[in-house]
Parts: structure tokens; sequence; C-alpha cells
């Protein structure tokens, strides 16, 4: 069975520029949760979605966005790129709320 | 989301050594989950428990869920080059979306 798959692997942008990363969940997961972590640091949360709805939101602004698609993959978008949110973007995946998250390999974004 | 406590942030060890390290928390939890992330990549999960005073093993790794509910450790036995990486605790509640990271332990391994 296929495992959470992220795209691109890497991303490099310049600031301002607008960033789309895209996770595809294991097969009948309906969550999809997003993190970002900043080279040496842990797990931030970003977003949760399930069902197609956006279910939660870390400490983020709001150029941090994203939606879910009714085949449950996910779009994280980051507009007005900043220097700071170069990080390895992390999307994970669960059956539904309190099951444990599987995570993909990581998108690397870089903001020169 | 909250990030659990956990300790040591990181460790330096001879091949061969065992290693410990634990996950705190003030709050109690229904799930204890161990990741293992190697550099610039996803974590993988190592470890799931469910029950408090649950202990499981996965090859050279142990867990255990604590009596109290607060906290968990991981136990890797005979330690080899390639158990380097970040590990990660995390907690699940059943109450809303609780699922909160701890905020790693770094192993390094020296042969």
């Amino acid at each position: 069975e296929a495992g959470v798959t992220q795209s691109p692997t890497h991303l490099i942008k310049t600031r301002g520029q607008q960033a789309t990363l895209r996770c595809s969940p294991i097969s009948g997961h309906t969550s999809v949760y997003w993190y970002q972590q900043a080279l040496g640091l842990g797990l931030q949360f970003l977003l949760w979605y399930d069902e197609g709805e956006e279910r939660n939101r870390g400490n983020f602004p709001p150029r941090f966005s994203g939606r879910q698609f009714p085949n449950y993959s996910s779009e994280l978008n980051v507009n007005a790129l900043e220097l700071e949110d170069s990080a390895l973007y992390l999307c994970a995946s669960s059956l539904g709320l309190q099951e444990t998250q599987y995570f993909g390999p990581g998108t690397r974004l870089l903001v020169l | 989301g909250q990030q659990l406590n956990q300790s040591p942030q990181s460790m330096f060890i001879q091949e061969g050594e065992d290693v410990s390290m634990n996950c705190t928390s003030s709050s109690i939890f229904n799930t204890w989950l161990w990741y293992k992330q190697d550099p610039g990549e996803g974590p993988v999960l190592l470890i799931a428990l469910y029950k408090a005073g649950e202990l499981t093993s996965n090859g050279r790794l142990t867990a255990q869920f604590g009596i109290t509910r607060k906290d968990s450790f991981l136990n890797i036995s005979a330690s080899i080059p390639s158990d380097v990486g970040i590990y990660f605790c995390a907690g699940i509640r059943n109450t809303g979306n609780q699922f909160y990271f701890g905020t790693g332990t770094s192993l390094t391994v020296i042969p």
C-alpha cells in the first residue's frame, strides 16, 4: 500500500512569490495535516483538513492557507513568501480524528 | 499545537550502548506514539501505545505508556549507526483535535 506522497520534493522561490505544495494521503485516510519544520526545530502544526473542511489551524498568519479535494488530497498555499518560510513542510494523514498520523517525505521550501 | 516536554534534547553515545529517552506532560493522553526522523525526510512511526502501563517492543526498541498517562519512555538497546536521527514522541487526547508532538531527541551514534 502506498504511503503519503508529497510534491514537489524541493521548491525554490524568491521573497514575495507564492508557493503551492501538494499531498496525497494514504488510501482510505480522510484527514490530512500540514506541519512546518524549520531547520533543527520541532514540528509546528499548520492546518488540519478532514472530509474537505478545515478543522483546525495552528498559530500561523493567513497567508498560509490550503484546501482538501474530494479525493482527500490536499494543497498548502503560502502567499507573499518570506525568508523565514524556508523549511521542510510535512504532510501527514490519518483515518480520522484522534488516529495515528503517518507522514510523507516532505517538501523542502527555500525562499531566497 | 502544544509541545510535549521531551528529554534529553540530544545524545551522543557509543555504538552498542543502550539509549533511554522520555516524554512528559502535565496533561493526560490516551495514546502515545514514537516517531523517528532521518535527516531531510518525514517522521516514521516506530511504536504506538494505547493503554496505561502498556509495554511494547519493536525489535531493539521498547516503549512504555506511563501509568499516570502523562508520560512515555523509549529505550533502544545495543545501538547501531543507523539509529542516528531525531526521535519524536506524540500524544493524542480523545477530545477535539488534540495531537501534540515532543520537541525531539537528536541521537548520534559514534561507531
